[in-house]
């Protein structure tokens, strides 16, 4: 069992559709990261939150807009995507300081949403 | 740069087999390596980690050895089964501020058959 959720599992939605896919976590992380996977590729690194402030934008298209409204939860909203974007999004977390010994805690990932755009 | 190449797949084997998928890095600084595995329809999974040169990381029988001479993490496991099969990703981690960077390599699939 995964200690990141992700909701939901699949999205099917048109290019005009607006929806919001979210992540949540309750292991104390600080921070949070959204990821991009296509078909037999690593992932790709979207955004990353940290004390629940955006630190890194990887020139993401304004089409995908990441919330992160608490230190638990992690949302990425969605609008007017285009058939390229359909894909494995992943969430993931972390904490947060390298300085300290537990800053060498990996990533944990959740089991992603898998996107599909008509 | 930062990167990470991994030896490309698929990778085949009979079940038992030796398993070796080679990992090397290219990094300034002294990062820490991680191996992760991605079953089918599921995220990624830590498999093991090393954080210093010559630690060795080890997990459901998988081990890497972080070698700071070769910059290598090389993952190996002495008899695989059908239930290894998967894709691995070989990983650095670069952090600065608050937060972790993942840098992966492409990705290995291996496919075990009975």
């Amino acid at each position: 069992d995964t200690e990141v959720t992700q909701t939901p599992k699949h999205l099917v939605m048109g290019m005009t559709n607006k929806k919001s896919l979210k992540c949540e976590q309750h292991m104390g992380h600080r921070a949070m990261y959204w990821y991009k996977q296509k078909a037999k590729k690593p992932p790709e690194l979207m955004f990353v939150y940290s004390y629940e402030k955006l630190s890194i934008n990887e020139s993401v298209p304004s089409r995908f807009s990441p919330e992160c409204p608490n230190s638990s939860l992690l949302n990425l909203h969605l609008h007017a995507l285009q058939p390229e974007d359909s894909a494995l999004y992943l969430c993931a977390s972390s904490h947060a300081n390298p300085g300290h010994q537990r800053g060498n805690q990996p990533q944990h990932f959740g089991d992603g949403t898998r996107l599909s755009i008509l | 740069g930062n990167s990470v190449t991994q030896m490309e797949g698929p990778v085949t084997l009979s079940e038992e087999a030796f398993l070796t998928i080679n990992c090397t890095y290219t990094a300034t600084g002294y990062p820490s390596l991680f191996w992760y595995v991605q079953y089918p329809g599921e995220g990624l999974q830590l498999l093991l980690k090393a954080t210093k040169a010559d630690d060795k990381g080890s997990n459901k029988g998988f081990e890497a050895t972080y070698r700071k001479e070769t910059t290598s993490f090389h993952l190996e496991k002495g008899s695989v089964q059908v239930s290894d099969s998967a894709v691995y990703f070989c990983a650095l981690r670069m952090g600065s501020g608050g937060y972790n960077k993942l840098i992966f390599g492409a990705g290995t699939r291996l496919a075990v058959h009975p």
